[in-house]
């Protein structure tokens, strides 16, 4: 089955500065790649995804890249604010719209905004 | 968007009772949703997939028997503890798919802690 490795588990960063989440996988036929953001408490919300047709997607702040020949994905978030800070998961699954194909996620990146 | 809604987002029970958590597709249809159990500073662990009018999937090492799953209608799905014991404390998470919209994102409901005395 897929493996998600992701890195690092925690990261602190100064408000304004970049921060930037790797995740790799193992099953080369995955094709789907969520990112989500948990809040304490909370269950976990998307904030981008990409899929294997691209290299590169950018919302606002948030970038993804993906490398499929390498088999990892990685999260951009630019001029971070203290709101960003919550635990980040990343995700890879086959197609999705086999309902047999599931998530699996990497074990999550504490971010931590220092205003 | 697609919203996932669920319910209780607390719920303490003592130890030897039955907790049902309920996880509804407020604006959708889903035939398919997940249910997950997460432990504190941990990943998203996959318990089962929710089959709407069948049977639930479970995955290796989650009790069937102990975590009884119901897709009885396309909007809701139910997820009860039965015989809870203090080791059953965790924050369980459901998602549901959203097939129509063509993109098959998952969204997940906001959780439900569950403590057991």
């Amino acid at each position: 089955g897929e493996n998600v490795e992701q890195h690092p588990s925690t990261l602190s960063v100064q408000e304004g500065d970049s921060a930037v989440i790797k995740c790799t996988y193992s099953d080369s036929a995955s094709n789907y790649f969520p990112w989500y953001k948990q809040e304490l408490g909370k269950g976990p919300q998307l904030i981008i995804d990409i899929r294997s047709n691209v290299g590169e997607k950018k919302d606002q702040r948030i970038a993804v890249t993906l490398n499929k020949t390498a088999k990892h994905f990685s999260l951009h978030i630019t001029e971070t604010q203290p709101e960003d800070s919550a635990v980040y998961f990343c995700a890879a699954s086959r197609d999705l719209g086999n309902a047999g194909n599931m998530l699996t996620f990497g074990g999550g990146t504490r971010l931590m905004v220092k205003p | 968007g697609a919203v996932v809604s669920q319910h209780p987002s607390r719920v303490i029970c003592k130890s030897g009772t039955s907790v049902k958590i309920e996880c509804r597709s407020l604006d959708f249809q889903a035939t398919t949703m997940f249910w997950y159990r997460q432990f504190p500073k941990q990943s998203l662990m996959l318990m089962a997939t929710s089959n709407e009018g069948s049977k639930a999937t479970y995955e290796q090492g989650v009790e069937k028997d102990k975590f009884l799953i119901n897709h009885a209608s396309l909007t809701l799905s139910t997820l009860t503890v039965t015989s809870a014991h203090p080791e059953d404390s965790s924050f369980y998470i459901c998602s549901a798919r959203d097939g129509g919209t063509g993109a098959n994102v998952l969204t997940f409901g906001a959780g439900s802690r569950l403590t057991v005395l």
